[in-house]
């Protein structure tokens, strides 16, 4: 059975440092990786998506990479802002093609 | 473009209680999902849909019921709501399984 790890669980840094966020998934059988945003009380953003195949992906300030053999992906901010308080989600989909997620890192940017 | 939309926001029930989530998508997607989250134990899915006329269970079905009525709307049923069931109900949707999902506001459910 899958199960995907977030560690850790939560985060406070300063606004401007750069961060990773780090997650883990048992089986490495996997067609992609996907990483989300969710704001308290809201629903869940999807932020970016890697393929079995890639290494990386990247959106704006955004980066996000993936090793499948060592069951391991990060997605690291760069120049982090108060309005990147959230929680982020890992969530992995494999042979069952259902996505299985974390419990989540809840990140607190100081100004 | 509204992307997924969900009814109601907020419900409070007494237990025993039956009522239906409502869950609409405008994105022609194929395949619609319906999750719980709970402090602690993070995202589950419930039931999902891969295609119209199609449903199957997720990893925690019991106590709930899926009609997936047209492409565009996959509603949950509760038939006797307990207190275990208080959580947030949320609607997603997705191209095909192995894509991108898209996610509701969600449904606060509180069961008394």
């Amino acid at each position: 059975k899958q199960e995907v790890t977030q560690i850790p669980a939560a985060l406070s840094v300063p606004e401007g440092e750069n961060l990773v966020l780090n997650c883990s998934f048992t089986d490495s059988a996997i067609y992609n990786l996907q990483w989300f945003r969710q704001d308290p009380g809201k629903g869940l953003t999807s932020l970016l998506l890697i393929q079995s195949s890639q290494r990386e992906q990247t959106s704006g300030r955004l980066n996000a990479s993936l090793d499948k053999s060592s069951g391991r992906s990060t997605l690291y901010i760069a120049a982090s802002q108060p309005g990147d308080s959230a929680t982020y989600l890992c969530a992995v989909v494999g042979g069952s093609e259902k996505l299985v997620f974390g419990k989540g890192t809840k990140l607190t940017v100081n100004p | 473009n509204a992307g997924v939309t969900q009814t109601p926001k907020f419900q409070v029930l007494k237990t025993g209680q039956s009522m239906t989530l409502q869950c609409a998508q405008d994105m022609n997607h194929n395949s619609m999902y319906w999750y719980r989250q709970d402090p602690g134990m993070g995202l589950r899915l419930i039931y999902y849909s891969a295609s119209e006329g199609t449903t199957d269970k997720g990893e925690v079905p019991n106590g709930y019921n899926v009609s997936r009525l047209n492409k565009r709307e996959f509603s949950l049923r509760l038939e006797s709501a307990a207190p275990s069931q208080t959580s947030v109900y949320f609607c997603a949707s997705s191209r095909k399984r192995t894509e991108t999902q898209y996610f509701g506001p969600g449904t606060r459910l509180l069961v008394l």
